[in-house]
């Protein structure tokens, strides 16, 4: 059965640092990987996606993905309390759409 | 351009009733994918449709099925309630069905089975 694993949380950062959330997953026929955002009471809001082994950046956000060691992160620099949310790691294969979903990491930037 | 809207937003019914919802995706898109989100399983993949036809099926019960029209807008039915059907239900949108599209999701249909 693919897994996407999402532990270590929930993380609590202070204002300004950097938030690094994981994932791994262990279907290697993963080839797209996605990240959401979910605020409480909210719908996913999809933030980053990433294809390709290495880094991927925009704004504050890097997703950072190692196929080998079926790996995939998401950085946000300078963290502001508006990150505050529920960072759902998904992926799917090439040629099927299904998204399978970790359970979510929460995140809590301290003012 | 518009986002996915789904309706209702909230629906409250009883064991054994029946629910149909309702996802309209981001003008242009073929593919509407649903999923439902509870607490303990997190979100799980329904299936997904594509040009009228359900192109993937997760693991749930034949309670569950849906359709797409010729306009996209897509349905979903639950059948015969049970209590553990009380869960969010997520509509997502995507350009194409093969992977690596990006979905969007609509704001969700909150289901409470009483």
């Amino acid at each position: 059965q693919k897994e996407v694993e999402q532990n270590s949380g929930p993380l609590s950062v202070p204002e300004g640092a950097i938030a690094s959330l994981n994932c791994t997953y262990s279907d290697r026929g993963s080839q797209s990987f996605f990240w959401y955002r979910q605020y409480s009471g909210k719908s996913p809001e999809l933030i980053m996606f990433i294809y390709s082994n290495g880094d991927k950046e925009d704004g504050r956000f890097t997703a950072q993905l190692n196929k080998a060691s079926q790996y995939v992160s998401l950085l946000i620099r300078d963290s502001q309390p508006s990150d505050s949310a529920t960072y759902l790691c998904a992926v799917n294969e090439e040629t099927n759409s299904k998204l399978t979903f970790g359970k979510g990491i929460t995140l809590s930037v301290r003012p | 351009k518009a986002g996915v809207t789904q309706t209702p937003r909230y629906l409250i019914k009883t064991r054994g009733q029946q629910v149909t919802l309702s996802c309209s995706p981001i003008s242009g898109h073929r593919s509407v994918s649903w999923y439902q989100q509870t607490p303990g399983q997190g979100l799980q993949f329904l299936f997904e449709y594509f040009s009228e036809t359900q192109r993937n099926k997760g693991n749930f019960p034949g309670r569950f099925s849906g359709r797409q029209f010729s306009n996209s807008r897509s349905e979903m039915n639950v059948s015969t309630l049970e209590l553990g059907d009380s869960a969010l239900y997520l509509c997502a949108s995507s350009l194409e069905t093969f992977g690596g599209n990006e979905q969007f999701f609509g704001p969700g249909t909150r289901l409470t089975v009483l």
